[in-house]
This record gives structure tokens, C-alpha cells and sequence, in this order.
């Protein structure tokens, strides 16, 4: 299983970022995927999951109305995008799968992790 | 949300040391807890899950014990691969899942 993150990001207060995260040797559509961020020097903080077999999404409501979660299922793809960024955004996001399979209820825990992306907000 | 607070936040031991690291959940969370360790630079690592259950590839000197509102990560026998930062998961109210603020084992 590898789950493979597009690179480092700079962005502007105010602009928007569109992360990816390619799976493969597993079949994307049976497990949940999920998004963490990590804060320098900081703990992890889960953003919000997409059952790419469905499209279904749930964010925490941190992030509600700033964050979407996509999926391309034809290459396998997810995609976290986050509007109006604020320099507390700077973090390195994390694209994660959960652990169960079947694409029908999620357990939250996360057995495979991308490498990550670092998105620094910065004027 | 449910609260996890991780004692101690850092921790110094050497290798061949026995160490336990707890977290402490704001209120009773069944068996739902799970704990990762992060090096730096890294992205976390999935050691245990359902407070016990050791993830495939995971060396048997790792294991978790605890319920309700008390669990206990223990890792017996050090090896120089162990110094790293270990954060626990509640996923019994979820969402949203929730971390505790990490330990960083040296």
C-alpha cells in the first residue's frame, strides 16, 4: 500500500490550496480515506474523511465550509482543498487510509499515511 | 469533543528499558483508543488499535492495555528505533477523532 502526496505549497493569506494523494496496490474504492493536519512542533488534528466508493464526506467542524475532500476514482486520486487561509494554516497535511475495509462504515483508525504536504501561508 | 491528556509529555530512557506512557481520556471511551509513533519528519505509524490489538509488522515489545477512561502504551525492551514522539487516538466519539498531545520519548 502507498499513499503518495503532491508536494510543498506557499500560499498568500486569503488564497486557497488543492492537495493530491494517489493510492495504489490496494483498491481505492474499499477503504475510507481521510485528512490530518500537523502543525509545526504540533499535535495531529483530523480534518475529515471521503468514502471514495460513494463520495460521501464529513468534516470536522473546524473546517466546515473551507475544506473539500474529492476523489478521482479513475486514477485512483484523493484531494484535499482548503479556502481562506490564515497563517495558522501552515501545517503539513497528511492524507491517511483507514484501516477497515469495505467502503461502508469507517473505525478512524489509520493504518497507512501518505508522506506528507507542507503548506506554508505566508504574505 | 473528548479531551486526551498523555503523561509524561517527554520522557528520557535508554535501550533495553521498559517504559509506559498513559492517556487519559475526558470521559469513558469503551475500548476505542489507538497509538501512533512519529520520528521526525515522518509521517505517524500505526502501533495499536482497539486499545490492544497490535497492527500487522509491529513488534511484540509494543502493547496497550486500559478502558473507559485509563489506558497504558508499554514498550519493553528499547531499541534505539523506539526514541520517537507517541500520540494516542480516541475513536468512540467520532467525529471527530481526537489525539492526545503526544510524548516524546528520548
Amino acid at each position: 500500500v502507498q499513499l503518495v502526496q503532491s508536494g510543498a505549497e506557499v500560499r498568500k493569506p486569503g488564497a486557497s490550496v488543492k492537495l493530491s494523494c494517489k493510492a495504489s496496490e490496494y483498491t481505492f474504492s474499499a477503504y475510507f480515506v481521510h485528512w490530518v493536519r500537523q502543525a509545526p512542533g504540533q499535535g495531529l488534528e483530523w480534518m475529515g474523511w471521503i468514502n471514495p466508493k460513494s463520495g460521501a464526506t464529513n468534516y470536522t467542524q473546524m473546517f466546515e465550509g473551507r475544506v473539500t475532500l474529492t476523489t478521482d476514482t479513475s486514477i485512483n486520486t484523493a484531494y484535499m482543498e482548503l479556502s481562506s487561509l490564515t497563517f495558522d494554516d501552515t501545517a503539513v497535511y497528511f492524507c491517511t487510509r483507514d484501516r477497515v475495509w469495505g467502503g461502508v462504515v469507517t473505525s478512524f483508525d489509520f493504518d497507512f499515511w501518505g508522506q506528507g504536504s507542507l503548506v506554508i501561508v505566508s504574505s | 469533543d473528548i479531551q486526551l491528556t498523555q503523561s509524561p509529555s517527554s520522557l528520557s530512557a535508554s535501550v533495553g528499558d521498559r517504559v509506559t506512557i498513559t492517556c487519559r481520556a475526558s470521559q469513558p471511551i469503551s475500548r476505542f483508543l489507538n497509538w501512533y509513533q512519529q520520528h521526525p519528519g515522518k509521517a505517524p505509524k500505526l502501533l495499536i488499535y482497539v486499545t490492544s490489538n497490535l497492527q500487522s509488522g509491529v513488534p511484540s515489545r509494543f502493547s496497550g492495555s486500559g478502558s473507559g477512561t485509563d489506558f497504558t502504551l508499554t514498550i519493553s525492551n528499547l531499541q534505539p528505533e523506539d526514541f520517537a514522539t507517541y500520540y494516542c487516538q480516541q475513536t468512540y466519539n467520532s467525529p471527530p477523532t481526537t489525539f492526545g498531545q503526544g510524548t516524546r520519548l528520548e
